[in-house]
C-alpha cells in the first residue's frame, strides 16, 4: 500500500519568514496530493491539493509543487503569520475522492 | 468549501457503554465517507470506508464488531463505539466525499474519553 512519510516534524520559523514542508510518497499510481491544517481539538482543513497532471499550484500565500518523478511533493507559505501556527498534514490518494494516506504531520509554529 | 458536520464534538463514558458519533453532509450528498482514529501528536489511521447501503469496509485490525458503521442514507453515517474501553479513548473523525472524484472534506471530530 501507500506510504507517505513528511518532514520535518516540527518547525519553527519568524513571522514573515517562509516555510517548507517536504512529504514523499511510495506509489506511483497516486495522483491526488491534498494538504490539511488542523488545529488543536478540530478536525482537518484542506488548504490546497495538487493532481499530477500539474506540476505547481498557488493560492495567495501557499503553494504546492509536485514531483512526479522523484515521488514527492512540498508545501510552501510565504510571510508567515502566526495565525498559520497548526499542525499540517500531506496526503496522497489514488483518486481525488479516496481514501487517504497521510503523512505524520509538521507541527509549525511561527514566532511574532 | 463543503460543510460536514460531526457529533457530539465531546464525549466521555464509563467502561462498557456504547458510544454513537453522527457524521453528516450538510450541503451535499456523500455517497462513500471515511472514518479515522487520531491518538495525541499522531497523524490519522483510516478505519473504515463507509458506502450508502451497503456494509461498510475495515482496514485491517480494526474490529467491527466493535466499530460498528452505519450509512443509511447520502447524507448521514454513524460510527458506534460498543462495549469502549479505555484503550478506545482518542479522537475520531469523518470525513466525505464532496463529489464522485472529488476532494473530501472533513468532520471538526469527535474526541472520545472512556473512563
Amino acid at each position: 500500500g501507500e506510504n507517505v512519510e513528511q518532514h520535518p516534524s516540527t518547525l519553527s520559523v519568524q513571522e514573515g519568514d517562509s516555510a517548507v514542508i517536504k512529504c514523499t510518497y511510495s506509489d506511483s499510481a497516486s495522483n491526488y496530493f491534498p494538504w490539511y491544517k488542523q488545529e488543536l481539538g478540530k478536525g482537518p482543513q484542506l488548504i490546497i491539493d495538487i493532481r499530477s497532471n500539474v506540476g505547481e499550484k498557488k493560492d495567495q500565500r501557499i503553494a504546492v509543487t509536485l514531483n512526479k518523478t522523484a515521488k514527492h511533493f512540498s508545501l510552501h507559505i510565504t510571510e508567515t503569520q502566526p495565525e498559520d501556527s497548526a499542525v499540517y498534514f500531506c496526503a496522497a490518494s489514488i483518486g481525488a475522492g479516496n481514501m487517504l494516506t497521510f503523512g505524520g504531520g509538521t507541527r509549525l509554529m511561527v514566532k511574532p | 468549501g463543503a460543510v460536514v458536520s460531526q457529533h457530539p464534538s465531546r464525549v466521555i463514558c464509563k467502561s462498557g457503554t456504547s458510544v454513537k458519533i453522527e457524521c453528516r453532509s450538510l450541503d451535499f450528498q456523500a455517497t462513500t465517507m471515511f472514518w479515522y482514529r487520531q491518538f495525541p501528536k499522531q497523524s490519522l489511521m483510516l478505519m473504515a470506508t463507509s458506502n450508502e447501503g451497503s456494509k461498510a469496509t475495515y482496514e485491517q485490525g480494526v474490529e467491527k464488531d466493535k466499530f460498528l458503521i452505519n450509512h443509511a442514507s447520502l447524507t448521514l453515517s454513524t460510527l458506534t463505539v460498543t462495549s469502549a474501553h479505555p484503550e478506545d479513548s482518542s479522537f475520531y473523525i469523518c470525513s466525505a466525499e464532496w463529489k464522485a472524484g472529488e476532494k473530501l472534506f472533513f468532520g471538526s471530530g469527535t474526541q472520545l474519553s472512556v473512563l
